[in-house]
C-alpha cells in the first residue's frame, strides 16, 4: 500500500463548480501538506502548502489538513477550463528527511465550458 | 526571473547507453532536488542536495544512477547503462530552503530507452 493514496479520477464538472480533490495517507510524521497543479508535458506547479493540520485559503483555493484523519483536500470554487491539469498532492516531515517529498498519482481535472 | 530549467527536454536512448540529465536551479536556492515520474503517477523522490552535498540519495533505484552538484549550483543525473524501465520523465525542483514544502520544479527531462 503506497504512503499516500489520490483518487486518479478522471473528474469532470461544469465550469463555475466547486471542485473537491482529496488525499488519505499513512504516515503520521508528515507534517507539511503541498498541493501541486500539473499540465500536460510541464513539471508540477505548487499551489499551496500547509504545515500541520487547518485550513488555508489563497484566491479560489482552499486547502484542509485533517491529521486526526490523516485526510487532506483541496478545494477550487468558481472553477474555470484553465483549471483543466492534474492535480498532486505531497507530503513531507521536518525530520531529517525533510527534502524528501511524497506524492500522490494524481486526479485528473476537466472543467468544461 | 527566471524559472528552474533542464536539459535536454528530450532525450531517447538505445538500452545500455548513458545519458546525462542537467538542472539549473533558480539563482540562489540552495536545495535541489530530482524526482522521476513514470506515465499516470506521482513524481518519486531520487536524491536531494543542499549546497553541494548530498543529503539523501534514498530514492535511487540502483547503482546505475548518479548525481552530482559540485559547485553547489548545477547538478546533472547521469545513468548509466540505461534499460527500458528508466524511460519516465525526470523532474528538477529547486528550494530556497531545506524544505520539500517550498519546491519549485523545471519541466522535467522526458527519457525514452529503445
Amino acid at each position: 500500500q503506497k504512503e499516500v493514496e489520490q483518487d486518479p479520477g478522471p473528474l469532470s464538472v461544469p465550469e463555475g463548480a466547486i471542485v473537491s480533490l482529496n488525499c488519505t495517507y499513512s504516515n503520521s510524521a508528515f507534517q507539511y501538506f503541498m498541493w501541486y497543479r500539473q499540465y500536460s508535458r510541464k513539471g508540477p506547479e505548487l499551489l499551496m502548502y500547509t504545515y500541520s493540520s487547518g485550513n488555508k485559503e489563497d484566491g479560489r483555493f482552499t486547502a484542509q489538513v485533517d491529521k486526526s484523519s490523516k485526510y487532506i483536500s483541496l478545494f477550487i470554487r468558481d472553477s474555470q477550463p484553465s483549471d483543466s491539469a492534474t492535480y498532486l498532492c505531497a507530503m513531507s516531515s521536518t525530520n531529517t528527511n525533510a527534502g524528501k517529498s511524497t506524492f500522490g498519482d494524481g486526479t485528473t481535472l476537466t472543467v468544461k465550458p | 526571473g527566471a524559472g528552474v530549467s533542464q536539459s535536454p527536454r528530450y532525450k531517447v536512448a538505445k538500452r545500455g547507453q548513458d545519458v546525462a540529465l542537467r538542472c539549473d536551479p533558480i539563482s540562489g536556492h540552495v536545495s535541489l532536488f530530482w524526482y522521476q515520474q513514470a506515465l499516470g503517477q506521482g513524481p518519486e523522490f531520487l536524491t536531494y542536495f543542499q549546497n553541494e552535498a548530498q543529503l539523501d540519495k534514498s530514492g535511487l533505484p540502483s547503482d546505475r544512477f548518479f548525481a552530482e552538484r559540485p559547485e553547489g549550483s548545477v547538478s546533472t543525473l547521469k545513468i548509466q547503462r540505461t534499460q527500458q524501465e528508466d524511460s519516465a520523465v525526470y523532474l528538477c525542483a529547486s528550494s530556497s530552503s531545506g524544505l520539500a514544502a517550498q519546491q519549485y520544479f523545471g519541466p522535467g527531462t522526458r527519457l525514452t530507452v529503445t
